[in-house]
């Protein structure tokens, strides 16, 4: 079973559509995460929510919408898409916010998504 | 200056071989600190926490060195399963709770 499963995997759309990526954790984690790692490898946190309530939300065009109907579900939403939001999103979770040190942060697969 | 610094490499090393990997953070905040593991087009994995007296790991020596801002990774006798990019984690305990990850060090273990 795998613990943090994102869909897509991979998505190829226009500059302008309106996207989602999708996230679930079956790990019982009561945060969830959304980063993005660019062409030059740097992994950067986007948003974090815990028990549903939004508690980091880093500097991100607001065309970046998440929602979590649930703790075990964080989806990203992007609308007007454009050539920089090229990247991969990877979800991830922890059992607490911080990834401390007995607080492991579980990533998905990624989403690759490429904006033409 | 990026927060956490990390030379991109590659490290192009013979199977066998012992290779270090060096990171540098800026923030003095900073408290919780880790190696992670990226493969190829793969999602990031935890290698090991990072200790203020050092830990090992197996192959993997993990050293902190709080005055001077540089957290190390030491590989003994590389195995081509090695290759891939390990990355250097920091931790702000501060009201921020982040993880701010460096861009990478790129290892290549050669047969």
């Amino acid at each position: 079973d795998t613990a943090v499963s994102q869909t897509p995997k991979y998505l190829v759309t226009q500059m302008g559509n309106d996207k989602s990526i999708k996230c679930e954790q079956n790990l019982g984690h009561d945060t969830m995460y959304w980063y993005k790692q660019d062409s030059k490898k740097f992994l950067k946190i986007m948003f974090s929510y815990n028990n549903k309530e939004l508690i980091i939300n880093e500097t991100v065009p607001n065309r970046f919408s998440p929602k979590s109907p649930d703790k075990a579900h964080l989806n990203l939403h992007i609308n007007s898409l454009e050539l920089g939001d090229s990247a991969v999103y990877f979800c991830a979770s922890s059992q607490e916010i911080g990834g401390g040190e007995r607080n492991t942060i579980y990533f998905g697969e990624g989403s690759w998504l490429t904006v033409v | 200056r990026k927060e956490v610094e990390q030379d991109p490499g590659p490290f192009n090393v013979p199977e066998g071989a012992t290779v270090a990997f060096n990171c540098t953070y800026s923030n003095s905040a900073s408290q919780s600190f880790f190696w992670y593991r990226q493969d190829c087009r793969k999602e990031p994995k935890l290698l090991m926490s990072v200790y203020s007296s050092g830990n090992e790991d197996g192959r993997f020596t993990a050293q902190l060195n709080r005055a001077s801002q540089y957290i190390s990774l030491l590989i003994r006798d590389s195995k081509l399963s090695d290759s891939a990019t390990y990355l250097c984690v920091v931790n702000r305990m501060d009201s921020s709770y982040k993880l701010i990850f460096g861009s990478g060090t790129r290892l290549l273990v050669r047969p």
